[in-house]
């Protein structure tokens, strides 16, 4: 396995339009995670899925964004009618817990570069 | 609820020094701690992490930090750093057990001079 995957890396948009971004994570793990990480500042938790359940939201994540992973693999992050506070770094994790008592490590993948101009 | 402060925002430090990188949580209940490296223009990858057992913790690449639940610390040290050490390190912390949400320090950037 090679890991959690992402895409795009990069993606440049103009003030208003909306984009979508995809996470793959690691195969065998069930949870998978946002984060925002602007310039300076350790990643911001966004959302969280076990399966294809959606269990945590950040108050962070306004009305703007939407996270789905509808067959419990990949998932997708959307921003509607973006803001130039939106640019950010935006992070994918994944994690399973492994037995009783077994740690539920997060592993990121190389997250995708938001730049609303 | 956890809070995580890494006291430096950047280290300089020559090549072949020691260094430590400051961490400090709180908490009200059992924690998990880790420290994350990012590399210029990469995602996260996990250095280490304390769950249990030894409050001392080592990675395969010559880094350790000890977890100190009396003084709230997880700092993390490396007694001879190399070039291609320079990167940001960020602590983390979550409750133990199970699905526990992860919170990130605002990250320490190592400089290594050479």
């Amino acid at each position: 396995d090679t890991g959690v995957s992402q895409n795009p890396r990069h993606k440049i948009t103009k003030r208003g339009q909306n984009v979508t971004f995809r996470c793959d994570p690691i195969s065998e793990h069930n949870r998978l995670y946002w984060y925002r990480q602007t310039l300076g500042q350790g990643p911001e938790f966004l959302t969280y899925f076990q399966n294809e359940a959606q269990l945590e939201k950040s108050r962070l994540l306004s009305d703007r964004f939407s996270a789905e992973r509808p067959k419990g693999s990949f998932s997708t992050l959307e921003i509607q009618r973006t803001e130039q506070g939106d640019s950010a770094m935006y992070l994918c994790a994944s994690s399973s817990r492994i037995g009783k008592g077994g740690t539920d490590t997060q592993y990121f993948g190389p997250g995708t570069r938001l730049t609303v101009l | 609820a956890q809070s995580v402060t890494q006291l430096d925002s950047q280290v300089p430090v020559f090549e072949e020094a020691p260094v430590e990188l400051r961490c400090n949580y709180s908490s009200s209940v059992s924690v998990y701690l880790f420290w994350y490296v990012q590399y210029p223009n990469q995602g996260l990858q996990l250095l280490l992490k304390y769950l249990s057992g030894s409050t001392l913790v080592e990675s395969i690449n010559g880094f350790e930090a000890e977890f100190n639940k009396s003084q709230t610390s997880f700092h993390l040290r490396k007694p001879s750093v190399h070039i291609s050490d320079t990167a940001e390190y960020f602590c983390a912390v979550s409750a133990s057990g199970g699905y526990q949400k992860v919170t990130f320090g605002t990250g320490t950037k190592l400089q290594v001079i050479p």
